[in-house]
C-alpha cells in the first residue's frame, strides 16, 4: 500500500489553520497514523487509529478521514509545530509498515 | 516514563555486519512488540524490521530480508538488529520503537530513543 501525502510543503502564520492530507493507494479502513519530526530529534506519535490523539498531544492537533484519504488539522498553529509530518499504515496480513513522504510545515 | 537508548551504528564498509541494540526502560518490556525504523539522510522514514512481544515472530521489509535479523532477550530487556551484507542504501539513523498497544504485534510506533547512525561507504 502506497501512502501519497499533500502538499509537500505547507507555509503558514501562527494562528492559521493546517490542512494535511495522506492518500492511501487502496483502502486501510481506519489504520492510519500521524508522526511528527522536528529536526534532529526522533519522530513523535500524534494520531493513531485516524483520529485518537496519543497521550499528551495538544487538543489543536485532530485526525479524519477512513478507507482512502485521511486529514491532520492543527487547528490553530503554533511556533513549535514547524516539523515534517508523515502519515503511516500498516497492512492486515502480512503485517508491514509503510510511510508517506512527508508534509513539511513551515511557521512564517 | 518509557525510554529507549540504540547503539551500535558505525561507520562500516559494505558487505560488512553490524549488530545494533536497544535498551528499554520505563515499561514491562514483555508486554510490548518492538520496531526498527531508519531513515536515510534527509530523508522520510521507513520500517525495517519488526518483533512479537512472544518474541517468536519477525517481520521484515524487503529490503532486510535475508540479510537483517531482529531478536529481543527479556531477561535484559534488550531488542538487537543484526546487519548483514550491509549496502550503501543502509545508512541511516535507526531508530527503536516500542509498540504503541499490548497486543502480540500493533499497527503504531511509539520512538522514543535519539537513534543510532549506521554509515555504509568505502
Amino acid at each position: 500500500i502506497v501512502l501519497t501525502q499533500s502538499p509537500a510543503t505547507l507555509s503558514l502564520s501562527p494562528g492559521e489553520r493546517a490542512t494535511l492530507s495522506c492518500r492511501a493507494s487502496q483502502s486501510v479502513s481506519s489504520y492510519l497514523g500521524w508522526y511528527q519530526q522536528k529536526p534532529g530529534q526522533s519522530p513523535r506519535l500524534l494520531i493513531y487509529d485516524a483520529s485518537y490523539r496519543a497521550a499528551g498531544i495538544p487538543a489543536r492537533f485532530s485526525g479524519s478521514g477512513s478507507e482512502t484519504d485521511f486529514t491532520l488539522t492543527i487547528s490553530s498553529l503554533e511556533p513549535e509545530d514547524s516539523a515534517i509530518y508523515y502519515c503511516q499504515q500498516r497492512s492486515n496480513w502480512p503485517p508491514l509498515w509503510t510511510f508517506g513522504q512527508g508534509t513539511k510545515v513551515e511557521i512564517k | 516514563e518509557v525510554h529507549l537508548l540504540e547503539s551500535g551504528g558505525a561507520l562500516i564498509l559494505p558487505g560488512g555486519s553490524l549488530r545494533l541494540s536497544c535498551a528499554a526502560s520505563g515499561f514491562t518490556f514483555n508486554n510490548y512488540a518492538m520496531h526498527w525504523v531508519r531513515q536515510a539522510p534527509g530523508k522520510g522514514l521507513k520500517w525495517v524490521s519488526s518483533i512479537n512481544k512472544s518474541g517468536d515472530i519477525a517481520y521484515y521489509a524487503d529490503s532486510a530480508k535475508g540479510r537483517f535479523t531482529i531478536s529481543r532477550d527479556t531477561s535484559k530487556n534488550m531488542v538487537y538488529l543484526q546487519l548483514n551484507g550491509l549496502r550503501d542504501e543502509d545508512t541511516g539513523i535507526y531508530y527503536c520503537a516500542k509498540d504503541l498497544g499490548s497486543g502480540q504485534i500493533g499497527h503504531w510506533f511509539d520512538p522514543r530513543g535519539q537513534g543510532t547512525l549506521v554509515s555504509v561507504s568505502s
